[in-house]
C-alpha cells in the first residue's frame, strides 16, 4: 500500500540553528511531492514542489526540498531557523490518479526555541 | 475571493443531528476537494470535485457522507446523524484546471458532543 512516513513526530529545536525534516514516500514510480505547513487554527499553506527536474527545489520562507530517488525521500530543510516557523509540517504525495488528491504523512511538530 | 473560505469556523453539534459544511473555492477553480483532519488518523482525503462532478468519492468514509457542487463553485458536505468519530477539522481545497497545486482554506472545526 503506498504510505508517507514522517519518522519525527516532534522535533525541537533552537532559534538559528539548522533544521532537516524527513520524509520518505513508498510508490512504484515518482510521484509529485509536496511540503505544506499549517499554523495553530490555520490551514495547510504549500512550502514547495517537486515535479521533475532539478532534485533540490526552493520555497518560500527559506526552504528548500531534496529529492533522492534512491532513498525515496523528499527531506525539508531550512539552514536558519526563525520562532515564526514553529507550526507542524506535512509532507505529501501526489500519484497523479486523481490529479491533485494527496496522500499525506502524519506530520511533524516543530517547536522552536529562543 | 482572496482564499478558499469554508464556513462555519467552527460548529458543535449534537450526535444524531445533521450537519452541512460549505466551502466556496477560490474563483476560477475547477478542482477542489474535501479533506479531514483528526487526531487518529491524520489528514484524509474525501472527495475531489472537476466541475460539479465527482469522480473520486473513494475518501468518503460512510453512506452518512455526501458532498455536492453547485455551479462550478460552492461545495456542500453534509454529514447525516452525526457520530462522534465525525468530530474533526474539516479542510477544503481548491486548484486551476490541470494543475497540482492545491489551495487550502483554513477549516470547519467540527465537534459531535
Amino acid at each position: 500500500a503506498q504510505s508517507v512516513t514522517q519518522p519525527d513526530i516532534h522535533i525541537t529545536v533552537s532559534e538559528g540553528a539548522s533544521l532537516e525534516l524527513r520524509c520518505n514516500y513508498s510508490y512504484g514510480a515518482t510521484p509529485y511531492l509536496f511540503w505544506y505547513v499549517q499554523s495553530p487554527g490555520q490551514g495547510l499553506q504549500l512550502l514547495l514542489k517537486y515535479f521533475s527536474g532539478d532534485t533540490l527545489v526552493q520555497g518560500i520562507k527559506g526552504f528548500e526540498a531534496e529529492f533522492k530517488r534512491s532513498q525515496s525521500s523528499f527531506n525539508l530543510r531550512k539552514p536558519s531557523v526563525h520562532w515564526s516557523d514553529a507550526a507542524e509540517y506535512f509532507c505529501a504525495v501526489e500519484r497523479g490518479a486523481t490529479l491533485g488528491r494527496l496522500y499525506f504523512g502524519r506530520g511533524t511538530q516543530l517547536t522552536v526555541w529562543p | 475571493g482572496a482564499g478558499v473560505s469554508q464556513s462555519p469556523s467552527n460548529k458543535v453539534t449534537e450526535k444524531g443531528k445533521d450537519v452541512e459544511l460549505r466551502c466556496d473555492p477560490i474563483s476560477g477553480h475547477t478542482a477542489l476537494y474535501w479533506y479531514r483532519q483528526s487526531l487518529g488518523q491524520g489528514l484524509e482525503f474525501l472527495i475531489y470535485f472537476q466541475g460539479n462532478s465527482a469522480p473520486d468519492k473513494s475518501g468518503l468514509p460512510s453512506d452518512r457522507f455526501s458532498a455536492e457542487r453547485t455551479g462550478g463553485s460552492v461545495s456542500t458536505l453534509t454529514i447525516q446523524r452525526t457520530q462522534q468519530e465525525d468530530s474533526a477539522v474539516y479542510l477544503c481545497a481548491s486548484s486551476p484546471a490541470g494543475d497540482t497545486e492545491a489551495f487550502f482554506g483554513q477549516g470547519t472545526r467540527l465537534t459531535v458532543v
